[in-house]
């Protein structure tokens, strides 16, 4: 099974600044199968990116997935409000597939 | 409108069974892979099931497998997941998401509570 790890556990930022969210595998997958989910609470995941740097419909643009192999990161250029949530990364390479354990992103 | 539904949640007893339904509208479900994803309370995602798009291909994670299945039919465009001799680690909202490889569109999920 494919282990991902994602760091930090939690960032504290304040709207306007950047965040940089990591995932990293624990074999190299390809960046086919690697997404990213956005979850706030009593709500579904939504997917953010796939193919490690794709935007899903209607993403904006202050959304970037980048990396390759076993490392793959997310920034979100300028944090609005309501960005604020939990951020999963997702591997569909090999089965079982899995979902890192989340990144928090909160208000400083 | 893509929507999918789930339903069939509830308070059950350890050893128990539910039937998970998620019922979907607005795109050509026969098409599609579906998938069932839960989440522990206060926890993070965890992929559980998913199925080709004519039902001939199943995967589960290891937890689950000799006690769940997951199934379709596609004249109703509708997606169950069979749970039993259900475990208190299985309680969990659970997720149909449509997709193989990524899940652009998700239901609202459904509570399972394993409790005695």
């Amino acid at each position: 099974e494919i282990v991902l790890t994602q760091s930090p556990g939690t960032l504290s930022l304040s709207p306007g600044e950047r965040a940089t969210l990591s995932c990293r595998a624990s074999q190299s997958i390809s960046s086919t199968y690697l997404a990213w989910y956005q979850q706030k609470p009593g709500q579904p995941p939504r997917l953010l990116i796939y193919g490690a740097s794709t935007r899903a419909t209607g993403i904006p643009d202050r959304f970037t997935g980048s990396g390759s192999g076993a490392d793959f990161t997310l920034t979100i250029t300028r944090l609005e409000p309501e960005d604020f949530a939990v951020y999963y990364c997702h591997q569909s390479g090999r089965s079982p597939f899995t979902f890192g354990p989340g990144i928090k992103v909160d208000f400083k | 409108e893509v929507q999918l539904v789930d339903s069939g949640g509830g308070l059950v007893q350890p050893g128990g069974s539910l039937r998970l339904s998620c019922a979907a509208s607005g795109f050509i479900f026969s098409s599609y892979w579906m998938t069932w994803v839960r989440q522990a309370p206060g926890n993070g995602l965890e992929w559980v099931a998913n199925i080709k798009e004519d039902g001939s291909e199943k995967y589960y994670v290891e937890a689950v497998k000799g006690r769940f299945t997951i199934s379709r039919d596609n004249a109703k465009n509708s997606l169950s997941l069979e749970m039993n001799s259900l475990r208190a680690e299985d309680t969990a909202v659970y997720y149909c998401a449509s997709g193989k490889y990524r899940y652009p569109y998700w239901g609202q999920g459904t509570q399972v509570t394993v409790s005695s």
